[in-house]
């Protein structure tokens, strides 16, 4: 069974930093994309940031140059460096898995991180 | 950027109601679009991939169509456990982009 756990979210003050993980188990890690999609209180969905197998990042325009994605498949995790946070970075953060570089076909919990003073 | 426009932004409707959710691409982004369900407190699920294609486990009440610049997600006869938000997703071009979501009401 695949299986995605966030880790990392909290209550950061704007400036600050936080990183995020996502374990995952059940699939082949190291064959797979990941990719973290986050969703502001009340609001909807906004992709953030992807990574290939090979560990080469893209991100939304909205965190370029602030957020950086990064994979270690000995450990099956993926992580995303949050820095420069500002309020509008609140949010739920989920981790998703993408099947064949496409739609996304498991999707963790989610990891709530707060900016705020 | 690829723009996702969906509409309508809200929708109330009776059990057994048929509902059709629209998607429009900025450009042609071919099949490469897809389909969410959340629930209140929930993460996404996966309903539909590749504008059309089935997901085994999810009912057969949802179905999805179109090409190119145009989709749709239909709901043949509503039921009460439908109550959620339905998101679009191209996968077609960097960045991914969703639609801004359809919340869907039960009367």
């Amino acid at each position: 069974e695949v299986q995605l756990l966030e880790s990392g979210g909290g209550l950061v003050q704007p400036g600050g930093s936080l990183r995020l993980s996502c374990a995952a188990s059940g699939f082949s890690f190291s064959s797979y994309a990941m990719t973290w999609v986050r969703q502001a209180p009340g609001k909807g969905l906004e992709w953030v940031s992807g990574i290939t197998g090979f560990g080469s990042g893209h991100y939304a325009d909205s965190v370029k140059g602030r957020f950086t994605i990064s994979r270690d498949n000995s450990k099956n995790t993926v992580y995303l460096q949050l820095n420069s946070l500002t309020a509008e970075d609140t949010a739920i953060y989920y981790c998703a898995r993408p099947y064949s570089n496409s739609y996304f076909d498991h999707w963790g919990q989610g990891t709530l991180v707060t900016v705020s003073s | 950027e690829i723009v996702l426009t969906q509409s309508p932004d809200f929708q109330s409707v009776t059990p057994k109601e048929n509902v059709t959710i629209t998607c429009r691409a900025s450009q042609s982004i071919g099949a490469n679009l897809h389909w969410y369900q959340q629930k209140p407190d929930q993460s996404p699920k996966l309903l539909i991939k590749y504008a059309s294609q089935s997901i085994s486990g999810v009912p057969s009440r949802f179905s999805g169509s179109g090409s190119g610049t145009d989709f749709t997600l239909t709901i043949n006869s509503l039921e009460a456990e439908d109550a959620a938000a339905y998101y679009c997703h191209q996968s077609g071009t960097l960045p991914q982009t969703f639609g801004q979501g359809t919340k869907v009401e039960i009367k």
